[in-house]
């Protein structure tokens, strides 16, 4: 059963452009969530979707929006990307009270 | 608002010392409470979790308890390897019903040194 996976691993990107960030959640999992880890912090909730509907956001600006396809799986976009943006962003996706991590995707912006 | 606050690292042990990493919490309602570990360069793997005051979590040798009284879930190992470091974070879940977002303490280094 293979768990959460997230693609790329890596990303570089420069300040201005949009990246798109992807997730297969765990099998028989349908809510997914995203979270930012700066280098030296915890986890921070961006948002959550459930039933292709985001359900939950965190304190993260329109800049960042995603999506949710009928298979589950997701889709983490971000706008007009700036330095500060540079982060781990993991994707977890949940069945009742335990959340399931990926591997995240480590972007960086310059 | 929900908040989790976690001693700071780095923590440095020799194998086979006691660990206990401190972790409370603020929260309105009953959370659930987590311990997640972070290995270098990979994302966060569950490593115990309480859903109730007076649960008790454990894995692998560590152990949590969900204190209601004190707002805590400090995290214990009777005896830490050289395996077992890495970064450990304590969470709590707004609840299912809230639609469970996880709150992320700052995370807590743990080195063991042979």
């Amino acid at each position: 059963d293979a768990g959460v996976t997230q693609s790329p691993t890596h990303l570089i990107k420069t300040r201005g452009q949009q990246v798109t960030l992807r997730c297969s959640p765990k099998s028989g999992h349908d809510t997914v969530s995203w979270y930012q880890q700066a280098l030296g912090q915890g986890p921070q909730f961006i948002f959550q979707y459930y039933e292709e509907e985001e359900r939950q956001r965190g304190n993260f600006p329109d800049r960042f929006s995603g999506h949710q396809f009928p298979n589950y799986s997701s889709e983490l976009n971000v706008n007009a990307l700036l330095l500060g943006d540079s982060a781990l962003y993991l994707c977890a996706s949940r069945k009742g009270y335990e959340a399931f991590f990926g591997q995240g995707t480590r972007l960086t912006v310059v | 608002g929900n908040s989790v606050t976690q001693m700071e690292g780095p923590v440095t042990l020799s194998e086979e010392a006691f660990l206990t990493i401190n972790c409370t919490y603020t929260a309105t309602g009953y959370p659930s409470l987590f311990w997640y570990v972070q290995y270098p360069g990979e994302g966060l793997q569950l490593l115990l979790k309480a859903t109730k005051a007076d649960d008790k979590g454990s894995n692998k040798g560590f152990e949590a308890t969900y204190r209601k009284e004190t707002t805590s879930f400090h995290l214990e190992k009777g005896s830490v390897q050289v395996s077992d470091s890495a970064v450990y974070f304590c969470a709590l879940s707004e609840g299912y019903n809230q639609g469970g977002k996880l709150i992320f303490g700052q995370g807590t280094e743990l080195s063991v040194k042979p």
